[in-house]
């Protein structure tokens, strides 16, 4: 069976610092991955989605960027981390098109100070 | 592009009553719509979808409408009970990813 990991669950980075926050799926070939933030109490606002290794869509400008080294390995980083970049982060894969079921890790909880 | 919008953003509903939450799209070939459940501190989980070429689903006490003439479709609970209370999500891709609504918060009150 096909299974997401998400990590860390929780992280607090002083402003400036950098982001690493790391996606894997295990148990199927060449899904296509996403990166979502939730803003408190606020709806899900993509933030990257990948179909391949190397072909990674932004979806709203901003300091973050995302890498995908591996097939099923989808990274979110930053090179200084904002106050508004605190929310919950959640990584998602789906296979072939948009019109299947998506799949959610567990989320970070992301708290910039 | 592609808008999604979800209403009510919160609902409070007696146990054993119904809860409807409704989302409208704006795109007319959309051909998938899902409805995602999050509880508090996880991922969005898929209770239900449908697609264009039906109008009505049911599973248990959930079921899903759409109108694509009005390009709106609705999530019915009925018999809510206290584990319904979460935030509720609906999308609408086309040939983008994933777009969701702004979510529904349930409060089920017993």
């Amino acid at each position: 069976s096909q299974t997401i990991h998400q990590w860390p669950a929780t992280l607090v980075q002083p402003v400036g610092s950098p982001l690493s926050l790391e996606c894997t799926v295990e148990g199927t070939s060449n899904p296509n991955l996403y990166w979502y933030r939730q803003a408190a109490g606020r709806g899900l606002q993509l933030l990257f989605y990948s179909i391949g290794i190397d072909q990674i869509s932004s979806e709203v400008p901003q300091n973050l960027s995302a890498s995908r080294p591996q097939d099923r390995q989808f990274i979110l980083s930053s090179k200084k981390l904002l106050l508004s970049d605190s929310g919950f982060y959640l990584c998602a894969w789906t296979l072939g098109s948009e019109n299947t079921e998506a799949f959610f890790g567990q989320g970070t909880r992301l708290t910039v100070v | 592009g592609e808008n999604v919008e979800q209403h009510p953003s919160t609902l409070s509903v007696q146990e054993g009553d119904s809860a409807v939450i409704k989302c409208t799209y704006s795109d007319s070939a959309s051909n998938y719509f899902p409805w995602y459940k999050q509880e508090l501190g996880k991922g969005p989980q898929l209770i239900i979808d449908i697609r264009s070429n039906v109008g009505e689903k049911k599973d248990q006490r959930i079921a899903v409408t759409l109108n694509k003439t009005a390009k709106h479709f609705s999530l019915h609970i009925t018999e809510t009970q206290p584990e319904d209370s979460a935030v509720y999500f609906c999308a609408a891709p086309v040939n983008t990813p994933l777009v969701f609504g702004k979510g529904t918060r349930l409060s089920v009150i017993a």
